[in-house]
C-alpha cells in the first residue's frame, strides 16, 4: 500500500497555468520530496524541504508543508507542455523513504 | 555524480521463471532501496540493504530477495514469477536526509 496519498489523481490545465498538487502522509518525517516521472521511467529529484521548513522555491515549483496536518502541496506556476508528466511526493524517515500514488498532469498547449 | 545504471531495461520472461534484475552507482554509497512500480502506480518499497545487510523490507514475499555486494552493487532476485510481477523496478541511492538518486529501471514483462 502506498504511504501517502496524493490529489488529484489527475489534473489537466491549459499551458500558461498553475498546477497545485497535494499530499498526505501518515508517519513522521524528516523531509519530504517531491519526483518527476516521465513516460513510466526513472524518478527526476523536483525539491525536498524539510521537516523544519514551510516553504520553499525553485524556480517555477513552489512547496509548502504543514507537519501538523501532515501534509504537503506542490504548485507549479506558469505550466508549459514539457511539465506533462506523473508527479510524486516521497516521505523521508532515517533513510526510509516511502512513496504517494503520484498525480498525473497533462498541460495542453 | 551519483549515476545509477539499471540492467536490463527490458526484459520479457515467463511465469514461474526466476529473473535477477542489476544496479550500480558511479560512487560509493551503502544505502541502496528496490521498488516496484505497476503501471499508473507510485512505487512501493521492496527492500532496502544497507552495508550488504537488508535493513528494511515492505510488504512482498520471501521469494523477492536481494544482494549488496562489498562495490555497493546491488541485485533483486524474484522467484518463481507471477503475472502480477509485471511492473517497473527502480533502484535507489539514498544518502542520509538529501535527495535520492534513481536508476532508469527496468521493465519487466511476465507472460
Amino acid at each position: 500500500s502506498q504511504q501517502g496519498e496524493e490529489d488529484p489523481q489527475a489534473l489537466s490545465i491549459q499551458e500558461g497555468e498553475n498546477a497545485t498538487m497535494n499530499c498526505s502522509y501518515k508517519t513522521s518525517i524528516n523531509n519530504l520530496q517531491w519526483y518527476r516521472q516521465n513516460s513510466g521511467r526513472g524518478l527526476v529529484h523536483l525539491i525536498l524541504i524539510r521537516s523544519n521548513e514551510r516553504e520553499k522555491h525553485s524556480g517555477r515549483l513552489r512547496v509548502t508543508l504543514d507537519t501538523s496536518k501532515k501534509s504537503s502541496s506542490l504548485l507549479i506556476t506558469a505550466s508549459r507542455a514539457a511539465d506533462t508528466a506523473s508527479y510524486f511526493c516521497a516521505m523521508y524517515n532515517n533513510n526510509d523513504m516511502r512513496f504517494g500514488a503520484g498525480t498525473r498532469l497533462t498541460v495542453k498547449p | 555524480e551519483t549515476g545509477v545504471t539499471q540492467s536490463p531495461t527490458h526484459l520479457i520472461k515467463t511465469r514461474g521463471q526466476q529473473v535477477t534484475l542489476r544496479c550500480s552507482s558511479q560512487s560509493g554509497h551503502n544505502t541502496v532501496s528496490w521498488y516496484q512500480q505497476a503501471l499508473g502506480q507510485g512505487p512501493q518499497f521492496i527492500f532496502q540493504y544497507y552495508r550488504e545487510e537488508e535493513n528494511g523490507r515492505g510488504n512482498f514475499p520471501p521469494r523477492f530477495s536481494g544482494l549488496q555486494f562489498p562495490n555497493y552493487s546491488s541485485e533483486l532476485n524474484v522467484n518463481a514469477l507471477e503475472l502480477d510481477d509485471s511492473a517497473l523496478y527502480l533502484c535507489a541511492i539514498i544518502p542520509v536526509n538529501t535527495e535520492a538518486f534513481f536508476g532508469q529501471g527496468t521493465r519487466l514483462t511476465v507472460v
